[in-house]
Parts: structure tokens; C-alpha cells; sequence
């Protein structure tokens, strides 16, 4: 089945930096990839997602960039806040059926 | 629009017990899932649910976990019994299905199994 693995476990910004957070997937098949974002105490919440028809998505901070060949893709964010730090998770779907598969998580944390 | 409530929010059981979680999915959403969240494991796929009907039933959880969707608007999972290792944030999301993918995930339920 589909493996996906999210490459950074934490990353540490400086506030107005950006943050890039890379992904790898195993199955060729894989069509969506859509990122969540949980805050500490809090449950999942969607953010940004890319279909494999684009390569390029954005949505005003945030960017997703994907590769099919190289099976990755990443969330970047700029301009960076310190409401924007949290755990975001990627995760791959297949065509096959509505079943995601996460990545382990990356946290963010912004520095002032 | 109500999002997706489950209940209890925290959830303390003894070695052996059997304990109940609720789900309540947004409404009209025809997909419903089940997630187990460790900090070790993630998020792992414990059920899935479209149009109440089980679609996947998460292989390595089979034994003791039963998810069950008794109408659209609201679903249970079964952990009988349990043990100190179900210790985890037991999270319920839905989804519109079909190409609609976007899953919201409820708060989700804390339980610890003593």
C-alpha cells in the first residue's frame, strides 16, 4: 500500500522566513495530496491540497509544489507568523478509493 | 453548520473494560472515518465508512476495535477490551465522498487505558 513519508520532524523558523516541508510518496497511482494543520491542543484542520493535474497551487502564503517523477511534494509558507506554527501533516490518495495516507508530521515552530 | 462532534472528549478506562466512542459526521456527508493518533505511530486508519457502508476495516485493528455506522448521521467505534497500548486521540472525520475529498476531522477523544 501507499507509503508516505514526511522528511522533516521539526523545523524552526525565524518570523517573516519561509518554511518549506517535503514529502515522498510510494504509489504511482496517487492523484491528491492535501495538507492539515493541527494546533496544539487541537484536532486536524485542512489548509491546502493539489491534484495531480497541476503542479502549482496557491492559496495567499501558502504554496504546494508537485513532482510526479520524483513522487514529492511540498508545502511552502512565507512570510512567516506565529500562528503558523503548529503540526502539518501531508498525506496521499489514490484514485481507487476516498483512503488517505498521512506522513508522520512536521512541526513548526516561528521564533519572534 | 455544525462540524463534526464526537464524544466523550476524554475518556478513562480500566485494563479489560469495553468503551464506546461516538461520532457524529457533518451533515450530508456521505464518508465517515476512523483514525488512531500516536505521536510514534500518526495518524493511522482504523475504518471508513461511504454511504454506511464499511469500506475498509483497518487489518492490524480487526481483533477488538468494531466500528459500526447504524445511520448516516452517526457512527460508533468499539474498543472491547482494552488495553494499556489503545492509550491514544481517537479522531472521527467525514467527507462530502466522491470527488469532494476534503476530510473534517472532529475534535477527537482522548482515551487512557490504565
Amino acid at each position: 500500500g501507499e507509503k508516505v513519508e514526511q522528511h522533516e520532524s521539526t523545523l524552526s523558523v525565524r518570523e517573516g522566513d519561509s518554511a518549506v516541508i517535503n514529502c515522498t510518496y510510494t504509489d504511482t497511482a496517487s492523484s491528491y495530496f492535501p495538507w492539515y494543520k493541527q494546533e496544539a491542543g487541537k484536532s486536524l484542520h485542512f489548509v491546502i491540497d493539489i491534484r495531480s493535474n497541476v503542479d502549482r497551487k496557491q492559496s495567499q502564503r501558502l504554496t504546494v509544489l508537485l513532482d510526479k517523477k520524483a513522487k514529492r511534494f511540498s508545502l511552502h509558507i512565507t512570510a512567516t507568523q506565529p500562528e503558523d506554527s503548529a503540526i502539518y501533516f501531508c498525506a496521499a490518495r489514490n484514485s481507487a478509493g476516498n483512503k488517505l495516507t498521512f506522513g508522520i508530521g512536521t512541526r513548526v515552530l516561528v521564533r519572534p | 453548520d455544525a462540524g463534526v462532534t464526537q464524544t466523550p472528549r476524554h475518556e478513562v478506562a480500566e485494563k479489560g473494560q469495553t468503551i464506546i466512542l461516538k461520532c457524529e459526521p457533518v451533515s450530508g456527508h456521505n464518508d465517515l472515518f476512523w483514525y488512531r493518533q500516536t505521536k510514534i505511530q500518526g495518524l493511522e486508519l482504523l475504518s471508513y465508512f461511504r454511504s454506511k457502508s464499511l469500506m475498509e476495516d483497518g487489518g492490524a485493528f480487526k481483533d477488538r476495535f468494531k466500528a459500526e455506522m447504524l445511520n448516516s448521521s452517526f457512527s460508533t467505534l468499539k474498543i472491547q477490551p482494552t488495553e494499556p497500548k489503545d492509550s491514544a486521540v481517537y479522531l472521527c472525520a467525514s467527507s462530502v465522498g466522491g470527488n469532494q475529498d476534503t476530510q473534517y476531522f472532529g475534535p477527537g477523544t482522548r482515551l487512557l487505558v490504565l
